[in-house]
């Protein structure tokens, strides 16, 4: 079971704009660490999506974005493409462990 | 600009030590944070631990008796020793490059992974 809380699936038509979740605790996302999305596709090395809450590396569409309030985050991808059918993974500091923690992933199914 | 690759065997056997290195193109080795990540097949990922270009680690608590990561810097590499394998260490093995900040880190370059396998 992972430390980060995301549902295992969404899906969404093409053109449409969906948000994927990701719930943690007072050790984690509420004790003010950032928050980080990656993007998965399988047989790929994950990619970096958005650093710190909310913020794209270069050459990453302004059509994703992220936020981050009290004990959980959101990624929201808008103006949904084929192409964004992946595994998304947020990701933080978990002072309890010490470590990294990730979500349990979620699979974006464009319809 | 700065690639990783991960190397080593695919198939280890229950209750060998697993060793795996990761070669880093392109930049320099220091000064940085260097990590292990891995992927069960049909799970989500799992952080290992980390190396800093100084020496410091650290590691996931539930790996931290069995876990190893140490730096070659000679020849810009990393290594992951995992003692003790078992079937639950099966897994997609990737190595990253952890950017750390005041309040968290992420990884920001990633190797392209390598499938171990343990089992007899």
């Amino acid at each position: 079971q992972s430390v980060l809380t995301q549902p295992p699936s969404v899906s969404g038509a093409p053109g449409q704009r969906i948000t994927i979740s990701c719930t943690g605790r007072s050790s984690n996302i509420g004790a003010n660490y950032d928050v980080h999305w990656y993007q998965h596709l399988p047989g790929t090395a994950p990619k970096l999506l958005i650093y710190a809450n909310a913020n794209r590396p270069s050459g990453v569409p302004d059509r994703f974005s992220g936020s981050k309030s009290g004990t959980s985050a959101s990624l929201a991808i808008t103006g949904l493409q084929a192409e964004d059918e992946a595994d998304y993974y947020c990701q933080s500091y978990d002072s309890s462990l010490s470590g990294s923690v990730f979500g349990g992933g979620t699979t974006l199914t464009v319809l | 600009q700065v690639q990783l690759q991960e190397s080593g065997p695919g198939l280890v056997k229950p209750s060998e030590t697993l060793s795996l290195t990761c070669t880093v193109s392109g930049g320099s080795i220091s000064p940085n944070y260097w990590s292990w990540i891995r992927q069960p097949p049909g799970k989500g990922l799992e952080w290992i631990g980390y190396i800093y270009y100084g020496g410091s680690t650290s590691y996931n608590p539930s790996l931290k008796s069995r876990v190893t990561i140490s730096l070659d810097t000679s020849n810009n590499q990393f290594s992951l020793n995992l003692r003790s394998v078992t079937a639950a260490d099966t897994a997609v093995y990737y190595c990253a490059r952890e950017r750390v900040g005041a309040t968290s880190a992420a990884f920001d370059i990633w190797g392209q992974g390598t499938m171990v396998t343990v089992s007899s």
